[in-house]
């Protein structure tokens, strides 16, 4: 078990420009979630995948945001046009249900700012 | 989505149990009450859950009231790697929208030595 991988780990970048972000799942887990956290707060969700389907999208995520998970494994998440309040950390999760229940295990995250 | 309340923050000393509150006074009947804890620099992590029974695992106990519109979440001897945000959060995982998490502001636990 290597874990959730994301890269890159920071990501420092101009407003206006776009930015994306990769997320590896644990190879059996077949759900993926992707969340923003920012400064002092919790992680609010933004996204869901089951295998390559996108099955929930938060209000949070805009029309400059696209997540994508095309063979159902590894992930991305693009921002287009960013803007200073794109600025926070971007955490991936992935899971997989067992017995009635699926523990999500997340990544470290990519942080981005937007200067 | 139910919401929990938690306070921001609490101190310990190590090696000394600790107790988190969450209080979920509008919680379902098929709510499940999960712990998630977010160390330094790091994403979360699974410590434990739980529907009406207590629960013990081998990073801590759940205690679930008896009318489960409150929960204890009880590390048993706080030590420096403890200290983390804890979050309680409230999971239908009946309905498709139990598969996100959805995070308060959690308790931030310091451990002091």
């Amino acid at each position: 078990d290597t874990g959730v991988s994301q890269d890159p780990r920071h990501k420092i970048t101009k407003r206006g420009q776009n930015v994306t972000f990769r997320c590896d799942p644990i190879s059996e887990h077949n759900r993926l979630y992707w969340y923003r956290q920012t400064l002092g707060q919790g992680p609010e969700f933004l996204t869901y995948f089951q295998n390559e389907a996108q099955l929930e999208k938060s209000r949070l995520l805009s029309d400059r945001f696209s997540a994508e998970r095309p063979k159902g494994s590894f992930s991305t998440l693009e921002i287009q046009r960013t803007e200073q309040g794109d600025s926070a950390m971007y955490l991936c999760a992935s899971s997989r249900r067992r017995e009635g229940i699926d523990e999500q295990f997340f990544g470290p995250g990519t942080r981005l700012t937007v200067l | 989505d139910a919401k929990t309340t938690q306070p921001n923050s609490m101190e310990s000393n190590e090696e000394e149990p600790v107790h988190l509150p969450c209080n979920h006074s509008t919680i379902s009947g098929t709510d499940y009450i999960h712990w998630y804890r977010q160390l330094p620099s790091q994403g979360p992590e699974y410590v434990i859950h739980g529907l009406t029974s207590n629960v013990n695992n081998r990073m801590a106990s759940l205690a679930i009231a008896e009318d489960r519109k409150s929960s204890t979440l009880i590390l048993h001897r706080a030590t420096l790697r403890d200290a983390a945000v804890y979050y309680c959060i409230l999971r239908d995982v009946i309905k498709a929208a139990g598969n996100k998490l959805t995070f308060g502001g959690g308790t931030r636990v310091l451990v002091k030595p």
